[in-house]
């Protein structure tokens, strides 16, 4: 089972629309939770972070965690096609950051 | 946000030659540094620890003597690849926490494109 699992995608989504993303985690000691984007050969961007259970919101973004579930997700508001790009889930257990394998979202104008 | 600065932004090689990648922490001391590798349309796969004054410590699969981390010091980590062949063509990222607090945000270096010929 690999530690952090998302939907490869790809997600299509109509410009203004909501775009959700998900993520499970597989160690329940997992302290610490991440959204990053990722342009096509560029490093990945800290977009949101979260650390306890319930939502967590940051302009068009709402991340949220459910630590009984192990479950992250992240939701983007109207959104933009310069939202379009790689979402990575990540996972914090000590100081190793793990990374599901990303969601690709396009946003058709 | 702190901000780590690596080099080059992409590299092209000979199969056989050896590549150096230098990742630095510019506004902030760095005891740890992590070194990820990430094929095209895969995850982020954490290659090795590396910690400043000792040794590396590298994650299961990954060639020690390949993959050689050192750091010298508090800013600068460098990762070489020995020996580069074409199976070595990825997309190299340095990163580090600027604090130790398990809420600090891991901040990314700007990758180093290899492609070995």
């Amino acid at each position: 089972q690999k530690e952090v699992e998302q939907n490869s995608g790809p997600l299509s989504v109509p410009e203004g629309a909501i775009a959700s993303l998900n993520c499970t985690y597989s160690d329940r000691g997992s302290q610490s939770f991440f959204w990053y984007r990722q342009y096509s050969g560029k490093s990945p961007e800290l977009i949101m972070s979260i650390y306890s259970n319930g939502d967590k919101e940051d302009g068009r973004f709402t991340a949220q965690l459910n630590k009984a579930s192990q479950y992250v997700s992240l939701l983007i508001r109207d959104s933009q096609p310069s939202d379009s790009a790689t979402y990575l889930c990540a996972v914090r257990n000590d100081y190793k950051l793990s990374f599901g394998a990303g969601t690709t979202v396009t946003v058709r104008a | 946000g702190a901000v780590v600065s690596q080099h080059p932004s992409w590299v092209i090689c000979k199969s056989g030659t050896s590549v150096k990648i230098e990742c630095r922490s510019l506004d902030f001391q760095a005891t740890t540094m992590f070194w990820y590798r990430q094929f095209p349309k895969q995850s982020l796969m954490l290659m090795a620890t590396s910690n400043e004054g000792s040794k590396a410590t590298y994650e299961q699969g990954v060639e020690k003597d390949k993959f050689l981390i050192n750091h010298a010091s508090l800013t600068l980590s460098t990762l070489t690849v020995t020996s580069a062949h074409p199976e070595d063509s990825s997309f190299y990222i340095c990163s580090a926490y600027p604090g130790w607090s398990t809420d600090e945000k891991l901040f990314f270096g700007s990758g180093t494109q290899l492609s070995v010929l």
